[in-house]
């Protein structure tokens, strides 16, 4: 248990659909993340928020719609995806302010999309 | 950022140390060195960050030398379950918000 607690951990929608993903933290941190993990392909940064806003977005297209309403939580809205879009879904947290910039992972939500 | 170079993978037994060594020949003089660890189907977890010499803690050691254009991290006598893929990641930790870039990382095998 790293603290970071994600929902769904598996989910399969179809390309029309509208789902959202869910992080919780538990470590009164103030930053939160979004990563992608396609297969065999390094972790790529999607999301940062730091104090509830956005500094960071990576080129992300927009039917992937982050929403973070207070420093605990974190989503991620998802609508028409593309099959390409299947991966590992990761969100992590960190005290913005940490030199070390430790940031803890949540276990992840599988996302296939049909 | 400074890109950073690692093996693909490597293999070892139980109960040997193992080394996996990172190039970063581009650091710059405000980056650290970090090293996480991912096993499969979870995220990675933080294992040990250094900015010069070396550095110990109850998971492993970092040992950089005096030019920090490399580091190793040592794994003391592993287990099976530390096989996993390990990421050597380099960056100007002044305290931001700041996301990590990842590269492919070294995936170790630990045989019995």
């Amino acid at each position: 248990e790293t603290g970071v607690t994600q929902t769904p951990r598996h989910l399969v929608m179809g390309m029309t659909n509208k789902k959202s993903l869910k992080c919780e933290q538990h470590l009164g941190h103030n930053a939160m993340y979004w990563y992608k993990q396609s297969a065999k392909k390094p972790l790529e940064l999607m999301f940062v928020y730091s104090l509830e806003e956005r500094v960071e977005n990576n080129s992300v297209p927009s039917r992937f719609s982050p929403e973070c309403p207070n420093s605990s939580h974190l989503f991620l809205h998802l609508h028409t995806l593309q099959p390409e879009d299947s991966a590992l879904y990761l969100c992590a947290s960190s005290q913005a302010g940490d030199r070390a910039n430790e940031q803890f992972f949540g276990p992840g939500t599988r996302l296939t999309v049909l | 950022l400074a890109k950073t170079t690692q093996p693909i993978s490597m293999d070892s037994y139980e109960g040997q140390e193992v080394n996996i060594t990172c190039s970063h020949n581009n650091i710059a003089t405000n980056d650290y060195i970090t090293w996480y660890q991912q096993f499969p189907s979870q995220g990675p977890r933080f294992i040990i960050q250094g900015y010069k010499t070396k550095v110990t803690n109850e998971v492993a050691s970092l040992f950089i030398p005096a030019d920090r254009k490399s580091s190793t991290l040592s794994l003391p006598r592993v287990s099976l379950s530390d096989t996993a893929v390990y990421y050597c990641l380099v960056g100007d930790l002044r305290g931001g918000a700041d996301g990590l870039t990842f590269g492919k990382g070294t995936h170790l095998i630990i045989q019995p």
